[in-house]
């Protein structure tokens, strides 16, 4: 059973254009992130909600945007994307246990900006 | 700061054989953990070590921890070409308020040949 998951798979759209990909879980965990992954690249944390709490990452472009309406998801707006921005973008999530933060991974939407 | 750089980038054994990946970082942690990306596709978590602990196993794994060196490796013994993957360890600094942010290092690409 499917425990995170992201809507599309891949995604493709205009250089500029506006777009929200989303990211849902059945795992009830109180932590989610967004992360980016170029190609051959580790996972980039652009930022993370633990709770209702927003953490933004320092050198995440303000082009990104996120939102979390509930527990259960969470969507990243990206306002005007550029070909830069093309990349995977993974969506975890983890309950904090003890210190512990195992993330449970999505499989992550591919964007393509043309 | 950056958490998480690993060594090598990129690895290629041959099935049977033992692959051990290597990973540091740069601030006290509450744990490490490892986990592995197939092409194209979400993380899967392996395991996690505590930062009290020095050794951990699982199966095939074996991850061992030096927190005096910010240092951990893993090792996959008795290699098979399904192990053939993306190797990422990930942190969460200590000190912090303890938001759940987690940290890759670079990875370590595995090809194991049949």
């Amino acid at each position: 059973d499917a425990m995170v998951i992201q809507n599309p798979r891949y995604q493709v759209t205009q250089f500029g254009k506006p777009v929200t990909l989303s990211c849902s879980q059945t795992l009830n965990h109180n932590v989610m992130y967004w992360y980016q992954q170029k190609s051959s690249q580790a996972p980039k944390l652009l930022f993370h909600y633990y709770d209702k709490d927003f953490n933004n990452e320092a050198d995440t472009p303000d082009n990104f945007q996120s939102r979390r309406p509930n527990t259960s998801f969470c969507f990243l707006d990206i306002r005007s994307p550029g070909l830069g921005d093309a990349a995977m973008y993974l969506c975890a999530t983890s309950r904090i246990r003890g210190g512990s933060t195992e993330a449970f991974f999505g499989q992550g939407t591919r964007l393509t900006v043309v | 700061s950056q958490q998480g750089e690993e060594d090598p980038q990129a690895l290629s054994i041959q099935e049977g054989e033992n692959a051990t990946m290597n990973c540091s970082y740069k601030t006290s942690i509450n744990n490490l953990q490892w986990y592995r990306q197939n092409s194209g596709r979400g993380l899967v978590h392996l395991i996690l070590i505590r930062s009290n602990e020095r050794e951990k196993h699982s199966g095939r794994l074996r991850v061992t921890l030096d927190t005096s060196k910010k240092s951990s490796s893993l090792l996959i013994t008795a290699s098979r070409a399904a192990d053939t993957a993306s190797y990422f360890c990930a942190t969460d600094a200590k000190g912090s308020s303890n938001t759940g942010k987690l940290i890759f290092g670079q990875g370590t690409t595995l090809q194991v040949k049949p």
